[in-house]
């Protein structure tokens, strides 16, 4: 099993550039994530899925989007870049249930200059 | 204010040494998590607690769901141990974790 993977690793965007940052999952995990992690922060929601074709906002959703096509994947999309967003993404999924672990991907940097 | 502080925010330590790194939270929770973030930025899940206590290997980890309170405890540090460790809390009927800033780990050889 691979476990969560994202792509890519590194991106450099201009400001007002479009991109889509991919997450992909083989554990048939029905909830998956999205967060962003800034320098001296913890980690913030952005959105999560609990399945296919549910997507719900977090705490940080603005100057972003999400969809749900299938179990395995769950990409982001930045539709009008912004130094804001210069940040570590990470995407994460787990089994339903509060005591369940988050299964987390590498994570991709993400700079916007 | 943070909904989980942890502290410190960073430590250094000696080969061998007994850590501790402490969390605390403001929230009702059901579930507390410890994750431990490489020096790559890959993320692991420790444990999950929601009371008393749980060992694995040199880890310990404990709860106090009165005064909301938790702690990591190392043994027998190793230069391995070097990471950030990041406590999160699941609090009941939501689909979120709240996350501490973490706390940079140390260990000298």
């Amino acid at each position: 099993n691979a476990g969560v993977t994202q792509t890519p690793k590194f991106r450099i965007l201009k400001i007002g550039q479009s991109m889509t940052l991919q997450c992909t999952q083989d554990m048939n995990h029905n909830y998956m994530y999205w967060y962003r992690q800034d320098p001296g922060m913890g980690l913030k929601l952005i959105y999560y899925s609990v399945g296919a074709g549910i997507t719900d906002k977090g705490e940080v959703p603005n100057g972003y989007n999400v969809s749900r096509s299938t179990t395995e994947d769950f990409p982001l999309r930045l539709e009008l870049a912004a130094p804001s967003q210069t940040s570590v993404y990470f995407c994460a999924s787990s089994y339903p249930g509060v005591s369940q672990p988050q299964h987390f991907g590498d994570g991709t940097r993400l700079s916007i200059l | 204010k943070n909904e989980v502080e942890q502290s410190p925010q960073n430590l250094t330590a000696q080969e061998g040494e007994f850590i501790t790194i402490n969390c605390s939270y403001s929230v009702g929770i059901s579930a507390l998590h410890w994750l431990q973030q490489h020096p790559g930025g890959g993320i692991v899940s420790l444990f999950m607690l929601s009371s008393g206590k749980k060992k694995h290997g040199r880890l310990i980890a404990t709860i106090n769901i009165q005064e909301k309170h938790s702690s990591l405890h190392i043994t027998a540090s190793h230069p391995r141990d070097s990471a950030v460790y990041i406590c999160a809390v699941r609090s009941g009927g939501n689909n979120d974790m709240r996350f501490g800033a973490g706390t940079r780990l140390t260990v000298k050889p």
